[in-house]
């Protein structure tokens, strides 16, 4: 089945610590995007790559890197300069990014939590 | 940039209808989109409007005003299962979406 996975489900962090959260995609898509959703809180957006070995900031990158060195693959990494970093965090990909739908598919998401 | 307004939360009875609203302003418009997210799982896609007009798909219909920068998302026959958050997502000129807080529908019997 084609689909966008995400893991680990939950992930704890320790102060101090780097974490990175793991999402592939065998949908072919181009596109991929990392959100951060927040209780009571839209979706808002930490990175997005149009493209394999190119991504953008979003609107709050701010201690989030990302790579893309293939186009099944986003991990997002969360440094230790992300003081608040507990949060739901959800991986997207669509077909592309430019006219047409562009539907986004999400996977289940990965629950961070700070120890 | 961009600004998207939703209401919170709503309420409504099972078999009955309910219209989650969206306004929206943007520089640039290139669609807009509603999700569905239930509690902890990930949003999926319901509707796409990028022409002034009502889609209809079964008992979910979307409609957009590009003059009013207005949006609404029509639920009929409710049913238990409806209770979601329901996301309205706007795409401007960067062609990234961006998305809305989000409406929490409960809905009881």
């Amino acid at each position: 089945d084609g689909g966008i996975t995400q893991s680990p489900k939950y992930l704890f962090r320790k102060e101090g610590q780097n974490v990175t959260l793991s999402c592939e995609q065998n949908l072919n898509h181009d596109a991929m995007y990392w959100y951060r959703q927040d209780p009571g809180q839209g979706l808002r957006l930490i990175y997005y790559s149009q493209i394999v070995n190119d991504f953008q900031k979003g609107d709050i990158a701010e201690g989030y890197s990302v790579s893309r060195e293939k186009k099944e693959s986003f991990p997002l990494t969360v440094t230790s300069a992300q003081k608040n970093p507990t949060a739901f965090y959800l991986c997207a990909s669509s077909i592309g990014t430019g006219i047409g739908k562009n539907i986004q598919y999400f996977g289940a998401g990965t629950r961070l939590s700070v120890l | 940039g961009q600004n998207i307004d939703q209401p919170t939360e709503m309420t409504a009875t099972e078999g009955a209808i309910v219209q989650i609203n969206c306004t929206y302003q943007t520089s640039g418009f290139n669609g807009l989109f509603w999700y569905q997210q239930h509690a902890g799982e990930a949003p999926t896609f319901l509707s796409y409007n990028v022409l002034d007009g009502l889609e209809e798909k079964g008992r979910f219909s979307s409609f957009l005003s590009r003059s009013k920068g207005y949006s609404y998302l029509l639920l009929k026959e409710l049913q238990m299962k409806d209770s979601a958050s329901y996301l309205c997502a706007v795409r401007g000129g960067s062609y990234i979406p961006t998305f809305g807080r989000g409406t929490s529908l409960i809905v009881h019997p």
